[in-house]
């Protein structure tokens, strides 16, 4: 009964192709986040909805692409990957704007 | 734009000890702090949430102290365990100069924790 979970967990793909990541919480939650975690470990935000609308774009290449279908997804659709996109990505949601973030446990993606 | 300093980067503590991590902001018009523990592989397990009202948050060992005026937190673990060994995260939500958005939660870089036995 994972609270929020993001598929897959590894990702290993070339350049140049494109390839999404998949998130879901059942917590009932209004507002769901995408992260980016770097080689450094430093966490940054790049997109949140809130009930399926986009309230955060961070200045992130339009190469990302969030899709929420409903409250309970968001997923990540990335278009001609390149190296630098090589990261930790990390889904996460709450309950409104004054409650704990949910954290997903990632999914690694490594472009070669 | 909001900017979080955590301080010091790792810290190494004998089973025990009680030790103190410290969090600092340069926007101090924040919605609320949370801190998280982040173990390798994983994802971030919320440890505690302080309001902007608030002073502080305790849950069982842990114990988080919030001065907005002077931009600063600070997390307290208490007779810490092997277990309690984690990367431990500081991050703000909102701040006049974060975009205007109060979902916007603003991390610093961490802090390594290890508690040897």
């Amino acid at each position: 009964d994972t609270a929020v979970s993001q598929t897959p967990k590894y990702l290993v793909t070339q350049m140049g192709n494109d390839k999404s990541i998949k998130c879901e919480q059942n917590l009932g939650h209004d507002t769901m986040y995408w992260y980016k975690q770097d080689s450094k470990k430093f966490l940054k935000i790049m997109f949140s909805y809130n009930n399926k609308e986009l309230i955060i774009n961070e200045t992130v290449p339009n190469r990302f692409s969030p899709k929420s279908p409903d409250k309970a997804h968001l997923n990540l659709h990335i278009n001609s990957l390149e190296l630098g996109d090589s990261a930790v990505y990390f889904c996460a949601s709450s309950q409104g704007e004054n409650s704990p973030l949910h954290f997903g446990n990632g999914t690694r993606l490594t472009v070669t | 734009k909001q900017e979080v300093t955590q301080i010091p980067a790792a810290l190494s503590v004998p089973e025990g000890e009680n030790l103190v991590l410290n969090c600092s902001f340069t926007d101090s018009a924040i919605y609320n702090l949370q801190w998280f523990r982040q173990d390798p592989g994983k994802g971030l397990t919320s440890l505690l949430l302080i309001q902007s009202s608030q002073r502080e948050q305790t849950s069982g060992r842990l114990n988080a102290s919030l001065d907005k005026s002077s931009g600063r937190s600070t997390l307290y673990i208490a007779a810490s365990q092997p277990g309690d060994s984690a990367t431990y995260l500081c991050a703000v939500k909102g701040g006049v100069n974060s975009g205007g958005s109060n979902y916007k939660l603003t991390f610093g870089k961490g802090t390594l924790l290890t508690v040897n036995p």
